[in-house]
């Protein structure tokens, strides 16, 4: 099925860890976006990308790093884990070059830091 | 910066009941789309709505509707006749519209989480 998909679904880290979350999407959609969701404050954008090759800093972007090679992945890496980064993490795609402001989500990433 | 604002945390109504959920927002823009999502248990964020800024008509959806206030920069979402299917974290998000700088960023409310009783 066409969409976005996120790997892993689930993850466990201790703090320190390092870790990379995986967005692929088939649409051939040009923007990404990777949010993070956390209770009582809706979601909330880290990073996102115009097209390949380049990146830009959202609203919470500390501690995060993201790399966008090819056009269909958006990949974002923890380099040292922390509790406070315990969240759902949901990537996002859109603009297929007509005028359509529509959104895809992918099913999100529960990560857990200890 | 935009800002969106859900003041309901929670709501809770009887199945076939009407229900609305309020949303604010600030900006100084004069283009931009607002949006209602609804993400259920199961995680996934789904479009319910969608108003654009430059159209007076309020949206409608089926059983979904939308309360448009431009002036006061009210977005409100009416469900009518409830079904235990609508039980979820309803979002109010909004989008500048047009310019790659803009690139389509959504802001999000903070939530409010539906829960339709039987």
């Amino acid at each position: 099925n066409a969409g976005v998909t996120q790997t892993p679904k689930f993850r466990v880290l201790k703090t320190g860890q390092s870790m990379t979350l995986l967005c692929a999407q088939d649409m051939n959609h040009e923007y990404m976006y990777w949010y993070r969701q956390d209770p009582g404050m809706g979601l909330r954008l880290i990073h996102y990308s115009v097209g390949e090759g380049t990146t830009a800093k959202g609203e919470v972007p500390d501690g995060y790093n993201v790399s966008r090679l090819k056009k269909q992945n958006f990949l974002l890496g923890l380099e040292s884990a922390a509790p406070s980064q315990t969240s759902v993490y949901f990537c996002a795609s859109s603009y297929d070059g007509t005028v359509n402001y529509g959104y895809t989500f992918g099913s999100g990433t529960r990560l857990t830091v200890v | 910066a935009q800002t969106v604002t859900q003041s309901q945390p929670e709501m809770s109504v009887q199945e076939a009941e009407t229900v609305t959920l309020s949303c604010t927002y600030d900006t100084s823009e004069n283009n931009y789309y607002l949006f209602w999502y609804k993400q259920p248990p199961s995680r996934q964020m789904i479009l319910v709505i969608r108003q654009e800024a430059y159209k007076q008509q309020n949206a409608t959806e089926n059983r979904f509707s939308v309360n448009f206030q431009k002036a006061a920069k009210s977005f409100s979402l009416k469900i009518s006749d409830t079904q235990l299917g609508d039980t979820a974290m309803y979002f109010c998000a909004f989008m500048k519209r047009g310019g790659i700088q803009g690139a389509q960023k959504l802001v999000f409310g903070q939530g409010t989480r539906l829960t339709i009783n039987p």
